[in-house]
């Protein structure tokens, strides 16, 4: 399958700092992106859509101006929490969905997740 | 809100089958049934998906009923390093459409 990656893996910081997570589609161009947001012993939620070279689609309850997206190139998206605050503490995943037509699929591929702690 | 309805948790012995079903009584024509697994603290992982028929690959088989209403993902030969939350998902499989996870089912294989 679909190979995706996310840096970095685990990120410790200080309330009130920005903290950057990308995302990359390694094998494969991604029109589209999705970051998700997952909470212990919850389920994934699903914050916001990131299309390539347009405006992230943020999902209901989300703040776009605390959570800035950018999808730069089919390849990259990045998520930056900013002025971090301990109720931001968790697991954020993003996922890359390979253009049609390419690589013969049509679905979604995960990264491995960054754990955020905010201290 | 997540279309689909899973038990919260099951139980399998090593080798043996793993049946894991999920009722969509509301998909509709153009949805595709997606299946991930998420092993803990990592990234959901692909399984398989299927419109209508039933489908095969390396990992795992997904059996959709005639009216789709429902499906049963079933890993043949169970292993320890099954042991997951498996979630079942229903959307369009082309445009932008978005992943809605619901709780899941919390797959324990035993030895």
């Amino acid at each position: 399958g679909a190979v995706v990656s996310q840096h970095p893996s685990r990120v410790i910081c200080k309330s009130g700092t920005s903290v950057k997570i990308e995302c990359r589609s390694l094998d494969f161009q991604a029109t589209t992106m999705f970051w998700y947001r997952q909470f212990p012993k919850q389920s994934l939620m699903l914050m916001a859509t990131s299309n390539e070279g347009s405006k992230a689609t943020y999902e209901q309850g989300v703040e776009k101006d605390k959570f800035l997206i950018n999808h730069a190139s089919l390849t990259l998206s990045t998520l930056t929490v900013t002025s971090a605050h301990p109720e931001d503490s968790s697991f954020y995943i993003c996922s890359a969905r390979a253009r049609y037509g390419q690589g013969g699929t049509d679905t979604q591929y995960f990264g491995p997740g960054t754990r955020l702690t905010v201290l | 809100d997540a279309k689909t309805t899973q038990p919260t948790s099951m139980d399998c012995a090593e080798g043996r089958a793993a049946n894991l079903p999920c009722n969509h009584s509301t998909i509709s024509g153009n949805e595709y049934v997606y299946w991930y697994r998420q092993i803990h603290s990592q990234g959901p992982q692909y399984i398989i998906h299927g419109l209508k028929n039933n489908e095969t690959n390396e990992m795992a088989s997904l059996i959709i009923t005639e009216d789709r209403k429902s499906s049963t993902l079933i890993l043949p030969h169970a292993t320890l390093r099954d042991t997951a939350v498996y979630y079942c998902i229903v959307a369009e499989s082309y445009n932008t459409d978005k992943l809605i996870f619901g709780t899941g089912t919390r797959l324990q294989v035993f030895p």
